[in-house]
């Protein structure tokens, strides 16, 4: 299993333009998210879907659209890139599972993209 | 709102030694629960622990356990044993909201930087 994949690993834009982040995962998990990690940050939620076709806004949806048609693939699209948009993007897929504790999604993350808009 | 704080930057600790590292949090929520995340130098996130509230015993998984103090608010990470590979960033998360199956949006800590040396 390839597990969670992004691409591009690395991107440089200029403001206003667009671009789509791809994330794909091989798992057959129901939930798909994507954070953004600024320095000094934790990582925080900007979109999410718990199922083809379903997604939601998460802490900062602002600029970012997202769709997933397939259980695969959830990719995030830039409408027009701003330099407040510089960040590391992480994909996610999860799953829930009954621990000890109670029920949690366990996360599985993707390698990051790096984008940077000048 | 819920709030996850790591006081430490950074943290120095030699192999084969125990370090702890801090995590507090701030919840009005009776249920919530409690995640540990390792992110190497290449980058991607690794799930590492989960406690749930309503757990009484402190959850453990390998050489990492969670030292659960619900009267202080605090879910510090304790890794027995440092390895040179443990070198990482460290982030504490919170699930927002109850503990039931479905999508649970996590709410991170800025990171501990763990350096371990021979």
């Amino acid at each position: 299993n390839a597990g969670v994949t992004q691409t591009p690993k690395f991107q440089v834009l200029k403001t206003g333009q667009s671009m789509t982040l791809q994330c794909a995962q091989d798992m057959n998990h129901e939930y798909m998210s994507w954070y953004r990690q600024d320095p000094g940050m934790g990582l925080r939620l900007i979109h999410y879907s718990v199922g083809a076709g379903i997604t939601d806004q998460g802490e900062v949806p602002n600029g970012y659209n997202v769709s997933r048609s397939t259980t695969e693939d959830f990719p995030l699209r830039l409408l027009s890139a701003a330099p407040s948009q510089t960040s590391v993007y992480f994909c996610a897929s999860s799953y829930s599972i009954q621990g000890p504790g109670g029920t949690y999604n366990e996360q599985f993350f993707g390698p990051g993209t790096r984008l940077t808009v000048l | 709102a819920q709030k996850i704080t790591q006081t430490q930057p950074g943290m120095f600790v030699q192999e084969k030694e125990a370090v702890t590292l801090d995590c507090t949090y701030d919840t009005s929520d009776q249920s919530y629960g409690l995640f540990w995340y390792k992110q190497p130098s290449s980058g991607e996130m690794i799930f590492l622990i989960y406690q749930g509230s309503y757990d009484e015993q402190n959850a453990t998984e390998g050489r990492y356990s969670l030292n659960f103090q619900k009267a202080r608010k605090s879910a510090n990470l304790v890794i027995s044993a440092s390895q040179l590979g443990d070198s990482a960033m460290y982030f504490c998360a919170m699930r927002e909201g109850p503990g039931n199956t479905g999508f649970q949006k996590l709410v991170f800590g800025t990171g501990t930087r763990l350096l371990v040396s021979p």
